[in-house]
């Protein structure tokens, strides 16, 4: 069984650009969940989708972050215009059921640089 | 909003010695999971705490569950090289009536070990 898989492993972008990331989460897996960890600090969750719908975006840090689910299938999350203090890993993770009590399997992550 | 301090943020070993790392929840959780991530590599699910005062054992890895529900630790007896990475705890809070929560991430404590 295939893991959660991200695109790109690592981007490094200029101050004002766009970036796009996406995220394949394992088959069957409807909860996807979008995280960021900025260097030396915690994972911060961003938000979580059930199939297609938001169920939880109270994470994102404000309105340069967007995240679809177009399909409920894959997800992009897309950082328009990016910002110096968007640099982070940002971590895409899914479960087979919705809640804090289901082990979430975590892809490898996008490492975003932006300069 | 809900905190969760990871305590120590490093920890150097010798191989053979062993290893703690605590977790306190500034809120009541329903239950604490906790990731390891190796160097270069992404958070991987080792266990789930539900029960207060809950004791697991998974060969070397002993993981507690407060008694109030608000703290956990993870002790490794006698390290090995294999143990090197990034210890996460993750707390999860039921938010009530339809809302599935969501985890909250210690920031991790980075374990080294000396052969």
């Amino acid at each position: 069984e295939a893991g959660v898989t991200q695109f790109p492993s690592h981007s490094v972008i200029e101050k004002g650009q766009t970036v796009t990331l996406r995220c394949d989460p394992i088959s069957g897996h409807d909860n996807l969940y979008w995280y960021r960890r900025v260097m030396g600090k915690e994972i911060k969750f961003l938000l979580h989708f059930v199939k297609e719908s938001k169920q939880d975006e109270s994470g994102m840090p404000n309105n340069r972050f967007l995240a679809e689910r177009t399909g409920g299938t894959y997800s992009t999350l897309k950082v328009q215009p990016a910002e110096l203090e968007d640099s982070g890993v940002y971590f895409c993770a899914s479960s087979q059921d919705a809640g804090t009590s289901y082990e979430q399997y975590f892809g490898p992550g996008t490492r975003l640089t932006v300069t | 909003g809900q905190q969760v301090m990871q305590i120590p943020q490093y920890q150097h070993v010798q191989e053979g010695e062993d290893f703690t790392t605590y977790c306190n929840s500034s809120t009541t959780l329903s239950n604490i999971q906790w990731y390891k991530q190796r160097p270069g590599g992404h958070p991987v699910f080792l266990i789930q705490l539900v029960k207060s005062g809950e004791v697991k054992k998974q060969k070397r890895l002993t993981f507690q569950f407060g008694e109030a529900k608000k703290n956990s630790s993870l002790h490794i007896t006698a390290t090995q090289t294999t143990d090197v990475g990034t210890y996460f705890c993750a707390g999860g809070v039921y938010a009530g009536g339809t809302s599935y929560g969501k985890l909250t991430f210690g920031q991790g404590t980075i374990l080294t070990v000396h052969p």
